[in-house]
């Protein structure tokens, strides 16, 4: 069956570092991959979508990469800040279907 | 706009109990979504509509009824309430422009327990 991995662990970083974060996926030939924050007792809000076709997607301080040959996406956030913490969930979906399928997300902390 | 509203935050219900969970979206979107999200998992599709009077299964639609009578609501019906039913609620909504690649617009949930 289709499966998404996040790692559910937390992931603790400095301010002002990378944070990096995985999704990986098995058994699904996705037309898009999705990154969505969540912050505590709040639905998940947009932040990147990057194309089967797309290998790399920039907005701001955020980077999205996408290899469907490892199958796995890396989703980047460039200087972090102590407002960055929160949890990451990675979604993807087929083009024009209704069903997207979504991880179970990795939660960043920030440290100032 | 207030964007995706859901009514009630909170509610906890015994066990064969009935409730309706309310969703309201004033951005006109076509495409409205229920999913439900448990503690380590992912969030789990019930239900979707792309309209009014259409509404068709997702993963987990057993326990659960919906209805599309207008553009605007996407009410979530639980007929008998079951323990496994305690969970997160979210209801979602897709603008037509994005809707190939299916950008998601999230509420603030509703988090229902039942005992």
């Amino acid at each position: 069956s289709q499966k998404i991995e996040q790692n559910s662990e937390a992931l603790n970083i400095q301010e002002g570092k990378t944070a990096t974060l995985t999704c990986n996926y098995t058994n699904y030939s996705p037309a898009y991959l999705q990154w969505y924050r969540q912050d505590p007792g709040r639905g998940p809000v947009f932040l990147l979508l990057i194309r089967e076709n797309e290998k790399e997607k920039r907005k701001e301080r955020l980077k999205v990469t996408f290899d469907t040959t490892l199958k796995q996406s890396l989703f980047h956030i460039t200087a972090s800040q102590p407002a960055d913490s929160a949890t990451y969930l990675c979604a993807l979906g087929g083009a024009g279907g209704f069903k997207t399928i979504f991880g179970a997300g990795t939660r960043l902390f920030v440290k100032a | 706009n207030a964007g995706v509203t859901q009514t009630p935050k909170f509610r906890i219900l015994k066990i064969g109990q009935s409730m309706t969970l309310q969703c309201t979206q004033d951005m006109n979107h076509n495409y409205m979504y229920w999913y439900r999200q448990d503690p380590g998992m992912g969030l789990k599709l019930i239900y979707y509509s792309v309209g009014a009077g259409i509404t068709d299964k997702g993963e987990v639609p057993n326990g659960y009824n919906v209805s599309r009578s207008t553009t605007e609501d996407f009410p979530l019906r639980l007929e008998l309430a079951a323990p496994s039913q305690t969970s997160v609620y979210f209801c979602a909504s897709t603008p037509p422009g994005t809707r190939l690649y299916n950008e998601q617009f999230f509420g603030p949930g509703t988090r229902l327990t039942v005992l």
